[in-house]
């Protein structure tokens, strides 16, 4: 079962324009939520996290969303780049014990 | 910074063979993970640990085994092989239990 979903595999962007990356979870539990950025043949990268207690992170063009009672977070990148074009992977967590990650919404922006 | 390194990078087993994949981490983390990264599955945690001595199962545990003798190394044993394992293999490791860095994949094929 699935605890963490990403139910949109791919999205196209603008360069220039938002991207938004939605993720939707189940554990009312999860206490801590992340995104992580993966390029091809490399491993995935830490990217913005954010507490249960928060709803909102920002880091530079990086901004994450917290839903607690729609249990949905969201990442927007404004603007958009060519090098943002990688896979993106929403995780969360129960305490400190485990990361459970989503299955990846591919970003391709292009010119 | 060699920060978390998997050993070996590629791999080719037949069907029944064993191997261990080692993960080393330089950055004295408490936590660490292994994931298996499958088309449309996103990342999934197979066995992980919170401390040297310690594991637990994650999601999808079976047909797998680990061994945390010492800090910084995490071995992920295959001791059957089967072609249901064929698969991108990642070790992370974490301070916090939270954010996780990840090593550079191992790609294993069971043919």
């Amino acid at each position: 079962d699935q605890q963490v979903k990403q139910n949109s595999p791919s999205l196209s962007v603008q360069e220039g324009r938002i991207s938004i990356l939605n993720c939707d979870y189940t554990n009312s539990m999860f206490d801590y939520f992340l995104w992580y950025k993966k390029y091809p043949a490399e491993g995935p990268t830490f990217l913005i996290s954010i507490s249960s207690i928060k709803d909102k992170n920002e880091d530079g063009r990086f901004t994450v969303f917290l839903n607690k009672s729609a249990k949905h977070l969201s990442l927007h990148i404004v603007p958009s780049q060519p090098g943002d074009s990688a896979v993106y992977f929403c995780a969360a967590s129960e305490g400190t014990d485990k990361l459970i990650f989503g299955t990846g919404t591919r970003l391709q922006v292009f010119p | 910074n060699a920060g978390v390194t998997q050993t070996p990078k590629f791999r080719v087993l037949k069907t029944g063979q064993s191997m261990t994949l080692l993960c080393a981490q330089d950055m004295n983390h408490e936590y660490m993970y292994w994931y298996r990264q499958d088309p449309g599955m996103g990342l999934r945690l197979i066995h992980y640990s919170v401390g040297e001595g310690t594991t637990a199962k994650g999601e999808v545990p079976d047909g797998y085994n680990v061994s945390r003798l010492k800090k910084q190394n995490f071995l992920l044993g295959l001791e059957s092989a089967a072609p249901s394992q064929t698969s991108v293999y990642f070790c992370a490791s974490s301070y916090s239990g939270i954010e996780a860095f990840f090593g550079q994949g191992t790609r294993l094929t069971v043919v």
